[in-house]
């Protein structure tokens, strides 16, 4: 299995509304990504988990809360959202950099988010 | 804080045409360097890794180059086909860390 599903594929929330993105994979990865990326623009780093535990958070707003609660899985918790959140969310997978080796980034397909 | 380029940010071809896509970053301290595709609205596939000890890497049509001391990165595409459309992008892994940088991407249209 050489693939990173994520789910919803397509998400539209009011700003009140709490709602949960989802990712999963099963390569064995012990670092998953959370990136974020709106229209003609690279993706924007936002979290990463390595070893299940949180090592990067890049000044993301609280309304946004990662959560890994095994080494397959990671969630993305969404409340208060803003609608200039609106974007696709990126899960991405890889070995742990203390592993030697190529390192590929594996990327989902993505969940397109739109707050209403 | 490593920075990543990309330039052409864009650019439009005839079909067969040869084209090289460019990759410039700041800090030579990189572990690996990987280039992407994105199709509009679409995850990223990768599409070929570079570590930081290789000189290049091929795969059918592409071919990408890397220079680590002058900081660049060239993807090469042979015989362009219009199904190569899409965005590419680069991106740099840290020599320690998790992080990976991504450069601003080059839009590649293929003209049937």
């Amino acid at each position: 299995d050489t693939e990173v599903t994520q789910t919803p594929k397509h998400l539209v929330m009011g700003m009140t509304n709490k709602k949960s993105l989802k990712c999963e994979q099963h390569m064995g990865h012990r670092a998953m990504y959370w990136y974020k990326q709106k229209a003609k623009k690279p993706p924007e780093l936002m979290f990463v988990y390595s070893y299940e535990k949180l090592s990067i958070n890049e000044s993301v707003p609280s309304r946004f809360s990662p959560e890994c609660p095994n080494s397959s899985l990671l969630n993305l918790h969404l409340h208060a959202l803003q609608p200039e959140d609106s974007a696709l969310y990126l899960c991405a997978s890889s070995h742990a950099s203390d592993r030697v080796g190529a390192n590929v980034l594996t990327f989902g397909a993505g969940s397109r988010l739109t707050v209403l | 804080k490593q920075e990543v380029t990309q330039i052409p940010a864009a650019l439009s071809v005839p079909e067969g045409e040869n084209l090289v896509l460019n990759c410039s970053f700041t800090d030579s301290a990189i572990y690996n360097l990987q280039w992407f595709r994105q199709d509009p609205g679409k995850g990223l596939t990768s599409l070929l890794l570079i570590q930081s000890s290789q000189r290049e890497q091929t795969s059918g049509r592409l071919n990408a180059s890397l220079d680590k001391s002058s900081g660049r990165s060239t993807l090469y595409i042979a015989a362009s086909q219009p199904g190569d459309s899409a965005t590419y992008l680069c991106a740099v892994r840290r020599n320690t860390g998790n992080q990976f940088y991504f450069g601003t991407g080059t839009s590649l249209t293929v003209i049937p």
